[in-house]
């Protein structure tokens, strides 16, 4: 699996979007970009992947480059309960599981 | 439906002693995984299983065992506990995508 390279901690105010990046320079055609967050001490939650084009869902939007070295996490209108560690992860859709998931980005939403 | 489940919640060994973490799921997944998180660092593999009946080594193995004993349960053994597996374990299931995380072990080795 590619590695990653995420800011270990960004600020964001409250109702503002926030846009975490994450450079992936060596991934392969065959490699998938998945994002999960981790609240306090919980059990990490999926948030959104993709392969090659933008994707959207309910929770957030991610953005991959044209050369899908790099890629940004949006959440549109962040609010104090998305402050979690969030993490990109490069793998084969195969492999969904087998691969470590580094240290994140902690996102801190303020007041 | 409680998804993934784990037991127990939180644990004291002493070191040198045995136990077995308990992970168990009801999303009808083919694929089990067990995690450790050590403090302010992420997620690394422990084991996996891509299906019932195997296991494979993760990046982290040294020191565990685990069986999946059905399609529904995948057990942590650690056979002879030290200070150095401290950490939180966490189990995980996928089907396709997106894996599925259980609350969490915490593990303190003293």
């Amino acid at each position: 699996d590619a590695k990653t390279t995420q800011p270990p901690s960004m600020d964001c105010a409250e109702g503002r979007a926030a846009n975490l990046p994450c450079n992936h320079s060596t991934i392969s055609g065959n490699e998938y970009v998945y994002w999960y967050r981790q609240i306090h001490s919980q059990g990490p939650q999926y948030i959104i992947h993709g392969l090659k084009n933008n994707e959207t869902n309910e929770m957030a939007s991610l953005i991959i480059t044209e050369d899908r070295k790099s890629s940004t996490l949006i959440l549109p209108h962040a609010t104090l309960r998305d402050t979690a560690v969030y993490y990109c992860i490069v793998r084969v859709r195969a492999n969904a599981g087998k691969s470590t998931f580094g240290d994140g980005t902690t996102l801190t939403v303020k007041p | 439906n409680a998804g993934v489940t784990q037991t127990p919640k939180f644990q004291v060994l002493k070191t040198g002693q045995s136990m077995t973490l308990q992970c168990a799921q009801d999303m009808n997944h083919n694929s089990m995984y067990w995690y450790r998180q050590d403090p302010g660092m992420g997620l690394r593999l422990i084991y996996y299983s891509a299906s019932e009946g195997t296991t494979d080594k993760g990046e982290v193995p040294n020191g565990y065992n685990v069986s999946r004993l059905n399609k529904r349960e995948f057990s942590l053994r650690l056979e002879s506990a030290a200070p150095s597996q401290t950490s939180v374990y966490f189990c995980a299931s996928s089907a396709n995508y997106e894996q599925y995380f259980g609350p969490g072990t915490r593990l303190t080795v003293t």
